[in-house]
């Protein structure tokens, strides 16, 4: 079946430090990809999204880039704020099927000033 | 309102008790969702509602019982519930179950004394 393997966590950075989280995935097909960022207190919110191979999702600085080849879809910026402490899930959709999306276990970043 | 909102954001309630979640969307979507959230847990799939069917029950208690009475609403019913069922109980909707993305909505913080 689908799955998602995201890199453990907790990831601690200094302010401005580039950022890389990595994500890896099983499926069949030609699935849509997510990153979505959980800030404390509150639900998940989407972050970005690739709907199809070398497409690249951007938004707030972070980007990341559907890669069939490697199956990844690695979340990065280039410099980070204290503001970018979250949790981040990578999260895949199956395009066939009846099958919701499938998360990872969310990787918790903490950006020290 | 716009997007996905839960009520109430916090709920106590002691193990004899009856209470319910609210979750509504405002998006037009035909799915939506029920996740359960606990601390150093991965996000947990409970329930999935399509065009207000139930398609997804992934082996959850009984005394979980979630309603579906038209496409912007859903409900999780309480009862009788235990302490390690407290979680954070996120609502998600999307426009079908395959293929697209989820919304998130702010959680209900639930706390079973």
């Amino acid at each position: 079946g689908n799955s998602v393997t995201q890199m453990e966590g907790p990831v601690t950075l200094s302010e401005e430090a580039f950022l890389t989280i990595n994500c890896t995935y099983t499926a069949t097909g030609y699935p849509s990809l997510f990153w979505y960022v959980q800030y404390p207190g509150e639900g998940l919110q989407l972050l970005l999204k690739a709907t199809k191979a070398d497409d690249k999702g951007s938004n707030k600085g972070f980007e990341a880039t559907y890669r069939k080849e490697t199956t990844s879809f690695h979340l990065e910026k280039g410099s980070v704020q204290v503001s970018d402490s979250a949790v981040y899930f990578c999260a895949l959709a199956s395009n066939s099927g009846n099958t919701p999306l499938v998360f990872g276990k969310g990787t918790r970043l903490s950006v020290i000033a | 309102e716009t997007g996905v909102t839960q009520t109430p954001r916090h709920l106590v309630m002691g193990m004899t008790n009856k209470k319910s979640l609210k979750c509504e969307q405002h998006l037009g979507h035909n799915a939506m969702y029920w996740y359960k959230q606990s601390a150093k847990k991965p996000l947990e799939l409970m329930f999935v509602y399509s065009l207000e069917e139930r398609v997804e029950n992934n082996s959850v208690p009984s005394r979980f019982s979630p309603e579906c009475p038209n496409s912007s609403h859903l409900f999780l019913h309480l009862h009788t519930l235990q302490p390690e069922d407290s979680a954070l109980y996120l609502c998600a909707s999307s426009q079908l179950t395959a293929g697209y993305e989820q919304y998130f909505g702010p959680g209900t913080r639930l706390t079973v004394t």
